[in-house]
């Protein structure tokens, strides 16, 4: 149980472009996604946390322009990165859970590279 | 957890053998306590977690200690196999957001 999944996997673009970040709860509802990024060889650094229904409450330093969030459902949660550039390289990783007490359950990430 | 930059802590343990991973914490508000494994090209997966009104949780051949008064965290897995090679994060959070801090990660090499 408590399955996240996380499309795509891995995505190459040009800068400039705009990439769409899918998280799916595959067996349960959830009712926060979280969003991360993560540096090689480094911790995870929380971006944003996602509420279903309703705007996502962006981390000091963190554009929310940049880095648009939707949580139109209780098991989807989208992450567009805006007119990508190279310094936007990274992996990104998200979570879900179902309740505040429950422990968060984390997709396989996405490779993001920005040429 | 503590991020504490580029370094990344590497234990490296005898197949069969007992590893000890730790973490500190700095919030003496946090009251829950996540550990995560983490595999290469991978999100982590949750291995245990424990609250602050327990200071010992067991699971599968895993272990979790929590100290509140030094702010310590440990994982001990009991004898260690080559599957057990990853990086291991411990989180913490306090329960009124239930926001992750994340420790540094410490690597886990398991010699065969």
């Amino acid at each position: 149980g408590a399955v996240v999944s996380q499309h795509p996997s891995w995505v190459i673009c040009k800068s400039g472009t705009s990439v769409k970040i899918e998280c799916r709860s595959l067996d349960f509802q959830a009712t926060t996604m979280f969003w991360y990024r993560q540096f090689p060889k480094q911790s995870l650094m929380l971006m944003a946390t996602s509420n279903e229904g309703s705007k996502a409450t962006y981390e000091q330093g963190v554009e929310k322009d940049k880095f648009l969030i939707n949580h139109a459902s209780l098991t989807l949660s989208t992450l567009t990165v805006t007119s990508a550039h190279p310094e936007d390289s990274s992996f990104y990783i998200c979570s879900a859970r179902g309740t505040d007490d429950q422990p968060q359950h984390f997709g396989d990430g996405t490779r993001l590279s920005i040429l | 957890g503590e991020s504490v930059g580029l370094h990344l802590p590497t234990l490296s343990v005898q197949e069969g053998d007992n590893s000890i991973i730790n973490c500190a914490y700095s919030n003496s508000a946090s009251d829950y306590f996540i550990w995560y494994k983490q595999e290469s090209g991978k999100g982590p997966q949750f291995i245990i977690d424990i609250r602050s009104n327990m200071d010992k949780r067991q699971g599968q051949r895993v272990t979790v200690l929590l100290n509140k008064t030094v702010k310590h965290l440990s994982l001990q897995i009991a004898a260690t196999q080559p599957g057990d090679s990853a990086v291991y994060f411990c989180a913490d959070a306090f329960s009124g957001t239930y926001k992750y801090i994340f420790g540094t990660g410490t690597r886990l090499k398991v010699l065969a």
